[in-house]
């Protein structure tokens, strides 16, 4: 009865290869979030939607995008992967307000070859 | 800018010893803070929040705004403690984003 389904749990690209990392959920929670973490490193916040309203932390990459085409469903696109870009990538929801518990993912390993 | 600070990225402690891990966080609001574990090949989940002034699995931790802390405790470890630990803060300037710190790992030896 997993809540937040993340698709594939790994996932090898090439350089510069267009990749989409997916995520859903059957909790119906309005806010979505995508995390990249790096081995030994925070979780960081690449973005969060709540409902269809997009919110861009300042310092992600314009080579990440994201997209929500309903309540289940987000994605993430990475444009033009980099080397860099190798870590885990975490989807979470919440159903909103300040202490509303975050629901994770089990997460997408991303290799770059 | 709103950060959260674990200085230690690993505790390793004897069964039965009391546990510590060091939370302190960096922000002017009024913080909503939680910790969060991760097992061995388990998801991120929950382990408690300070709203709630529950102790979880024998864990509590207490909100000090003065010391901009919020350190998880447990008086007596035990092996199945062993995990990643992660402290949370939310509700930031009125958004819906969670930052998190580097997490700390605890070792609990027989």
């Amino acid at each position: 009865d997993a809540m937040v389904i993340q698709n594939p749990r790994y996932q090898v690209t090439q350089f510069g290869k267009p990749v989409t990392l997916s995520c859903s959920q059957t909790l119906n929670h309005n806010v979505m979030y995508w995390y990249q973490q790096k081995s030994s490193q925070a979780p960081k916040l690449l973005f969060h939607y709540y409902d269809k309203d997009f919110n861009n932390e300042a310092d992600t990459p314009d080579n990440f995008q994201s997209r929500r085409p309903n309540t289940s469903f987000c994605f993430l696109d990475i444009r033009s992967p980099g080397l860099g870009d190798a870590a885990m990538y975490l989807c979470a929801t919440s159903g909103g307000g300040g202490a509303a518990e975050a629901f994770f993912g089990q997460g997408t390993r991303l290799t770059v070859v | 800018a709103q950060r959260v600070t674990q200085p230690e990225k690993l505790l390793s402690v004897f069964k039965g010893a009391p546990v510590e891990l060091k939370c302190n966080y960096s922000y002017s609001g009024s913080p909503e803070l939680f910790w969060y574990v991760q097992y061995s090949r388990q998801r991120l989940q929950l382990l408690l929040r300070h709203i709630s002034r529950e102790s979880i699995k024998g864990f509590t931790a207490d909100l000090n705004k003065g010391e901009t802390s919020f350190h998880l405790k447990k008086p007596f470890a035990q092996e199945e403690d062993s995990a990643m630990y992660y402290c949370a803060l939310s509700a930031i300037s009125g958004t819906y984003k969670y930052i998190f710190g580097t997490g700390t790992r605890l070792k609990v030896l027989a």
